[in-house]
């Protein structure tokens, strides 16, 4: 069946500019997670979905940083007010009841 | 080839050797251990997991060990190819269960020289 698929795969975004960043999880998968991925490091956890509720949130590195998973299905983060500090390549995986996350091929956001 | 883990980045090994690529845990109440493949412009792709009450565990042409006792992880890739050329990620599940968020290690960078 279908992986996790992520767009768009490359955002590039003046400095200011908010971005949503778009996550289509395996069909059926209760859990959903957004990692960030800076240049040359290990994934960090942003933020974890189970359904729709957003049960950890500890991930998420300012106020500007928001996520959604409205129908229990696809997922949005946005990112407002864009900083360089941003640029990174965002991750979503996907879970069923099993521990065994699959990631997306990422989206790589670059704030000039 | 062997790598240290965090302290020796990049491993580079001839084809058709064996690989072993290393990581140190970070939490000892970590009950759940995945080793990811990354390939350049892709996403983490799953190869191999171990949960905290075994020691050892095989799948095709890879194995994982834990030690528990020094919170040690390692992955051994049997006949190394081409194709397995990647950074490699340990990650770790810290409890309570059924929250998901994984750790990640700084990844090591597996050379396969032709």
């Amino acid at each position: 069946g279908a992986g996790v698929s992520q767009s768009p795969r490359y955002k590039v975004a003046k400095r200011g500019q908010d971005v949503a960043l778009r996550c289509d999880p395996i069909s059926g998968h209760v859990s959903l997670f957004w990692y960030q991925q800076a240049l040359g490091q290990g994934p960090e956890f942003l933020t974890y979905f189970q359904n729709e509720a957003q049960l950890d949130k500890s991930g998420l590195p300012s106020d500007r940083f928001f996520a959604e998973r409205p129908e229990g299905s696809v997922s949005t983060l946005k990112i407002q007010r864009t900083q360089q500090e941003d640029s990174a390549v965002y991750l979503c995986a996907s879970s069923s009841f099993t521990d065994t996350q699959y990631f997306g091929p990422g989206t790589r956001l670059t704030v000039l | 080839g062997e790598s240290v883990g965090l302290h020796l980045p990049t491993l580079s090994v001839q084809e058709g050797d064996n690989s072993i690529i290393n990581c140190a845990y970070s939490n000892s109440a970590s009950d759940y251990f995945i080793w990811y493949k990354q390939e350049s412009g892709k996403g983490p792709q799953f190869i191999i997991d171990i949960r905290s009450n075994m020691d050892k565990r095989q799948g095709q042409r890879v194995t994982v060990l834990l030690n528990k006792t020094v919170k040690h992880l390692s992955l051994q890739i049997a006949a190394t190819q081409p194709g397995d050329s990647a950074v490699y990620f340990c990650a770790e599940n810290i409890p309570p269960r059924g929250t998901g968020k994984l750790i990640f290690g700084q990844g090591t960078t597996l050379q396969v020289k032709p």
